[in-house]
Parts: C-alpha cells; structure tokens; sequence
C-alpha cells in the first residue's frame, strides 16, 4: 500500500496569508493525487486532480505542485471561508489512501 | 444536479450486520465508478470501497472478507453489505462518485453520509 504523509497537522493563519500544505507518498504516484477541502460536519469537495488541476468552480486561488513522492497544495491570500481541514489522496494504486488532514485554523 | 443521498446507518452490536444504501441521481449512473468513504469521529477520512460500472470491485484491507459493495444499474444505487462488525468501523460512511468509470480515481461528488455506530 502507499503510505501518505501529510504536514503540518494543523497551521494558524490569518485572512491573507499564504499557506503551503505538503503531502508526501512512500512510492511515485506519477502525479495521481487529488487535494480535498472539508468543513466540519459537511462531506469532503475536491479542490484539485492529477497534483495541479483546478476543479471547476473553485476559486484561482488555489493551487498544486510537486511531482515523483512530493507535493503541494498552496493557498495564496487565505480567505474566511477557507479555514477548513485539507486531505490530500493518492489513486496511483488501490487501495486509495488519504493523508491524515490539515486543520487550517484562524491565529 | 449531482445527487447522492446515503441510508441505511444506525446502533448495531459488535458481530451483527447492516446495510448501506445510496441513491443517486442527476448523472448517468451505469457510466461512472462509485466509491464508499468513511470518517471515524474525530478523525481523518479512510477508503472502504469502490465498484466500478459494470461491477469490477476493490476493497480496503481493514474490511475484506466482511463489507461487499454492489450496484443496480437500473435502480441507480449503490450498496454497502457490512457484517461482522468491530467498533473499529464506527464512522460516518459516505457514498462518492468518481470521476471515471473503471479504475479507483478520485471523487468529484460526495453525499452527506450517514453514521455507523458498533457498540454494545
């Protein structure tokens, strides 16, 4: 199985600010990984496919990087609506696996 | 629009069984895999399961040889057969669609789940 880790586990940050979460995988995934937003009690929404690709309807904002077993989901100017926990997930190869989340909290 | 709407989740004993249902609509159905996801309380999101349309299916480690997913095509649900249940499986399970139709990718739409609760 491909193990995912994710960091940091949770961030304060504040309306503006630029965030960077990393998510690294035990093997290469050829940039098979896609970067989900959930707010509490509501069910996840994928924000990003393929490591880099926008989803329709989520804001520019937004962004992915990386390649091989390293990877980045970037928020440049953090907005309210944004304080959430991000998961990235692989689908290189079953059995899916997610990273353990980052709470992206108000400071 | 995209709709997937889970059932089925309730108080079940360690050991007993439970059904899971999801209804789907505003999509073609038989085009697209679909997968189940679950969120233990407090804690991160874990793949169960996924079939894809024509019914090839792939299982998580942790629920092989106890969960069995299956669809009807011409029904437009999914379902989740969970026996031998453990505490261990105490989650909120959500119904995911995948953005493809045969291999596991990722999910473009999630229902809003519906809580397992395995306690005596």
């Amino acid at each position: 199985d491909i193990q995912m880790t994710q960091s940091p586990s949770s961030l304060s940050a504040s309306v503006g600010d630029r965030v960077a979460i990393t998510c690294r995988t035990s093997q290469g995934i050829s940039n098979s990984l896609a970067w989900y937003q959930q707010k509490p009690g509501k069910a996840p929404k994928l924000l990003l496919y393929a490591a880099s690709r926008l989803e329709s309807g989520v804001p520019s904002r937004f962004s992915g990087s990386g390649s091989g077993t390293d990877y980045t989901l970037t928020i440049t100017s953090l907005q309210p609506e944004d304080f959430a926990t991000y998961y990235c997930q692989q689908y290189y190869s079953p059995p899916l696996t997610f990273g353990q989340g980052t709470k992206v909290e108000i400071k | 629009q995209v709709q997937l709407v889970e059932s089925g989740g309730g108080v079940v004993q360690p050991g007993g069984s439970l059904r899971l249902s999801c209804a789907a609509s505003g999509f073609t159905f038989s085009n697209y895999g679909i997968h189940w996801v679950r969120q233990a309380p407090g804690e991160g999101l874990e793949w169960v399961a996924f079939v894809h349309y024509s019914g090839t299916k792939y299982y998580a480690d942790s629920v092989k040889g106890r969960f069995t997913i299956s669809r009807d095509n011409s029904k437009n649900t999914l379902w989740l057969q969970m026996n031998s249940l453990r505490p261990e499986d105490t989650a909120v399970y959500y119904c995911a669609k995948d953005r493809q139709q045969l291999a596991p990718f990722y999910s473009d739409y999630w229902g809003q789940g519906t809580l397992v609760t395995v306690s005596s």
